[in-house]
């Protein structure tokens, strides 16, 4: 059992369409990070949120912070292709970094 | 700027090897965070460094060790390499222990036949 839980897993979907993707845990967070990773490279950090109940927005990205800080979202509004790559959740949990299992996101012209 | 960089970026052992991998940080970064990515466990974190002391470990056997020199250079090494260490190996690099802002290198991907 992985400490953080993405779903889905897998999302294909056609270009202009909404999605959202979630992360939750069991455990509490003081901060949350999401990162995309595009075939080949490593992971780009798109945003940290720290505050529970936070909601930061990053062009057609919206990320919110659960009130617990036991979970995240990550909301993308009209996808287009280039959103297609690997969402990852992170955070830390004492000495420990952990990553989610990941939602492999592929938008289709 | 120049971003992380890790070398060799692709490799090819045989079970019982061993490996020695490279990254170099941002310059001005002294934190090193090393990651394993597998499509069955995801991303799991390994060790970071900074300072050239080791301040965090993950859950990996003691196969898996590493050190970071006084440039910030880190490498990390795999003895007796096993199948399953097959993977992508990624590092990252911060200014600080805080890993809130970490910087990722292309990463390493080892196969071992």
């Amino acid at each position: 059992t992985q400490l953080l839980e993405q779903s889905p897993q897998f999302l294909s979907i056609q270009e202009g369409e909404n999605l959202t993707v979630y992360c939750n845990s069991s455990s509490v967070f003081s901060s949350l990070q999401w990162y995309r990773q595009e075939p080949g490279e490593g992971p780009v950090l798109l945003v940290t949120v720290v505050t529970g109940g936070e909601v930061k927005k990053l062009k057609r990205l919206t990320f919110q912070f659960g009130d617990a800080r036991k979970d995240s979202s990550l909301h993308i509004t009209a996808a287009q292709p280039g959103d297609t790559g690997l969402y990852l959740c992170a955070g830390a949990v004492g000495n420990q970094f952990y990553f989610g299992t990941g939602t492999s996101l592929t938008v289709i012209p | 700027k120049a971003g992380v960089t890790q070398t060799p970026r692709y490799l090819i052992k045989t079970r019982g090897q061993q490996v020695t991998l490279s990254c170099s940080p941002i310059s001005g970064h002294r934190s090193v965070s090393w990651y394993q990515q597998t499509p069955g466990q995801g991303l799991q974190f390994l060790f970071e460094y900074f300072s050239e002391t080791q301040r965090n470990k993950g859950n990996f056997p003691g196969r898996f060790s590493g050190r970071q020199f006084s440039n910030s250079r880190s490498e990390m090494n795999v003895s007796t390499l096993e199948l399953g260490d097959s993977a992508l190996y990624l590092c990252a690099s911060s200014l600080v222990v805080t890993r809130e802002t970490q910087y990722f290198g292309p990463g390493t991907r080892l196969l071992v036949l």
